[in-house]
């Protein structure tokens, strides 16, 4: 089946660090999705993306939609205690009622 | 409340047996997802629906049966379970289509020993 490709697998920073995360695919989206997953919650979405090239921002949370509409980024800047947990990129293929997620950056913060 | 609640947040069972986990949503969206939540394997979609009475498969479907009677409940059945069905179970709903990003439940942690 189709696959995202999302990387790091996991990261370990120090708080106030900027954070960077992203997915890569050989197919083509029309939408992308960032949720973040809090631990013994269910993911909750960030960021939606509907157009190659977008850039848009939640906070201090930045993502877009990669020009090819083939990738996405994900942007944390000055990283907080609360930041901990689990990010999903998410993409909805063209002619298709359902999305696909990648397999999650977990994000942990050095005291 | 308004949302989408799942039921039971913890279930222990035992190989064989059979266990229903449960789905509510209050907004009336047409879609409903089952997914498990396994280290090392993100997000797998198991079920789907669109609407009441139409569901379909997702990447991991055996051994699991849905049904969709009514829009606001969509509730997952493992007919006999198995050890390697002991995983997090998220249900999620979205109003129309999937471009919109899913609303997702609390999760049901479901041991089979």
């Amino acid at each position: 089946g189709q696959q995202l490709n999302q990387s790091p697998q996991s990261m370990f920073i120090q708080e106030g660090e900027d954070v960077s995360m992203n997915c890569t695919s050989s197919s083509i989206f029309n939408t992308w999705l960032w949720y973040k997953q809090d631990p013994g919650e269910g993911p909750v979405l960030l960021i939606a993306l509907y157009k190659a090239g977008e850039l848009t921002s939640n906070g201090r949370l930045t993502a877009q939609f990669g020009i090819t509409r083939k990738d996405s980024f994900l942007n944390i800047s000055a990283s907080i205690p609360s930041d901990v947990g689990i990010y999903f990129c998410a993409g909805q293929l063209l002619r298709d009622d359902k999305i696909i997620f990648g397999k999650g950056t977990r994000l942990h913060i050095l005291p | 409340d308004a949302g989408i609640t799942q039921s039971p947040r913890y279930k222990i069972t035992e190989t064989g047996r059979q266990v229903t986990l449960m789905c509510h949503q209050t907004w009336s969206h047409s879609y409903m997802f089952w997914y498990r939540q396994d280290l090392g394997h993100g997000l797998r979609l198991i079920y789907y629906s669109a609407a009441a009475d139409i569901t379909d498969k997702g990447e991991v479907p055996d051994g699991y049966v849905v049904s969709r009677s009514k829009t606001e409940n969509f509730p997952l059945t493992l007919e006999s379970a198995t050890r390697s069905q002991t995983s997090v179970y998220f249900c999620a709903s979205s109003e129309s289509t999937a471009g919109y990003g899913y609303t997702f439940g609390s999760g049901t942690r479901l041991t089979v020993v």
